[in-house]
Parts: structure tokens; C-alpha cells; sequence
């Protein structure tokens, strides 16, 4: 079974800094996708970036990049220029590539606070 | 508003009654995903339909839970003689192609 793990159950940023939140992975699969979420309070989650596995290329969305190492089974997500608004739950979550329909399997989670 | 939409947002019961959530998914979304979030967790795969056919369940979905989406359409999820480690935020997603969207989730309070 595919496992997903965030060691990081806090981290804190200034505003306009840059933070780095860690995931880890197992799977024997080879085609997967990868995925960040942001979970505000009591709001929706919302997909902050995704990664294929066969691409070599980390992908990037704005102010939020990945380091994937497909070799280390490591996933992290930076954040750049930090903004009050980043500060949310964020969760890592894998999924199989073969089909369309499969399911997300998710991490515990990382809080993080961004402070003025 | 054309997103994933969850009712009702907040529900708490008496131990061993019966509640019902709706999710309603996306326009057009043909798959529809159920999760069970509890607090200080990630979310965890409850059940899985494509358009009205249930092709998934978690063994984490007692026989207490039956989930259906007549029509393709919008979904329900039924937890009968509610126990108090059913509360947790029960979530819904939507797909159409790889990337699924969550409602805001349906949190229940069982005391």
C-alpha cells in the first residue's frame, strides 16, 4: 500500500521569506502523480501544485515550487515570498497514474503559520 | 457558484441516530470521491462512484455507512446508529479528468 508521510507538523515563515515543507512517499508504482493541498480554516481544500512522475521537470505555479526526487521518494513544496494568506493546513497526497479514477492518498498534514 | 457543494455544513446528532449528507459535484464531473477527515489527520478514501456505479469502498466504510449517487448526479452518504468516532469532517470531490475538487465538507459532531 502507498503511504504518505509529513514529518512536519508545524512550521512558521515571516512574511516574504521563503519556507520549505517536507514530504516522503513509498509506492512500487512507477506512473504516479503527486500533489500539494492547502486547507484554510474551515474552507475548502484547494490544489496548490502538481507533479507527474515521469517528468523529470519540477513544476512550478507562482510563488510555489516543488523539489521532486523520484529516486529518494521526496516531494517537498516551497513556498516563496511567504503572504499572510499561505498560512494553512497543507497536505501532501499521492495518487496512482494508471486510469483516471483513483484515489488520493493523503499525509497527516503540515500547519503553517505566517507571521508579520 | 459552480463548485463542489456539501449540505449540510455542520450536523450533530445523539449517538445511534441515523444522518444523511449530499454532495453535490461539479457540472459534467462523472466521478465522484468520498473522504473522512478526522481532526489532526489527513483525509482518508471513504468510497469512489463513476457516474452512478460505486466501484470502490475502503474498508474503512462499515456496513453502518452506504453511500449512493442515483442518476450520476449528486451523491449521499448515509451513516446509520452513529457511534462518537463517526465525528470527523466528512469531505466530498468531484473529477472529471486527474484533478479532483473538494467541497468544504460536511463536519459532524456526534454526542
Amino acid at each position: 500500500a502507498q503511504t504518505v508521510t509529513q514529518s512536519q507538523p508545524e512550521m512558521s515563515v515571516q512574511e516574504a521569506e521563503t519556507v520549505t515543507l517536507s514530504c516522503t512517499y513509498d509506492t512500487s508504482e512507477s506512473d504516479y502523480y503527486l500533489f500539494w493541498y492547502k486547507q484554510p480554516p474551515s474552507r475548502q481544500m484547494i490544489l496548490v501544485i502538481r507533479q507527474e512522475a515521469y517528468k523529470q521537470q519540477n513544476a512550478t505555479e507562482n510563488r510555489f515550487s516543488v523539489n521532486f526526487q523520484k529516486a529518494a521518494k521526496s516531494f517537498s513544496l516551497k513556498i516563496s515570498d511567504s503572504q499572510l494568506g499561505d498560512a494553512a493546513m497543507y497536505f501532501c497526497a499521492y495518487r496512482r497514474g494508471t486510469g483516471t479514477a483513483s484515489k488520493l492518498t493523503f499525509g497527516t498534514g503540515t500547519r503553517l503559520q505566517v507571521t508579520l | 457558484d459552480t463548485g463542489v457543494s456539501q449540505d449540510p455544513r455542520h450536523k450533530i446528532t445523539k449517538r445511534g441516530q441515523n444522518v444523511t449528507f449530499r454532495c453535490d459535484p461539479i457540472s459534467e464531473h462523472n466521478r465522484l470521491y468520498w473522504y473522512r477527515q478526522t481532526l489532526g489527520q489527513g483525509p482518508e478514501f471513504l468510497t469512489y462512484f463513476q457516474n452512478e456505479a460505486q466501484l470502490e469502498k475502503s474498508r474503512l466504510l462499515s456496513d453502518r455507512f452506504s453511500a449512493e449517487r442515483p442518476k450520476g448526479s449528486f451523491s449521499t452518504l448515509e451513516i446509520q446508529r452513529t457511534e462518537q468516532g463517526d465525528s470527523a469532517m466528512y469531505l466530498c470531490a468531484s473529477s472529471l479528468t486527474r484533478r479532483p475538487f473538494f467541497g468544504q465538507g460536511t463536519r459532524l459532531t456526534v454526542v
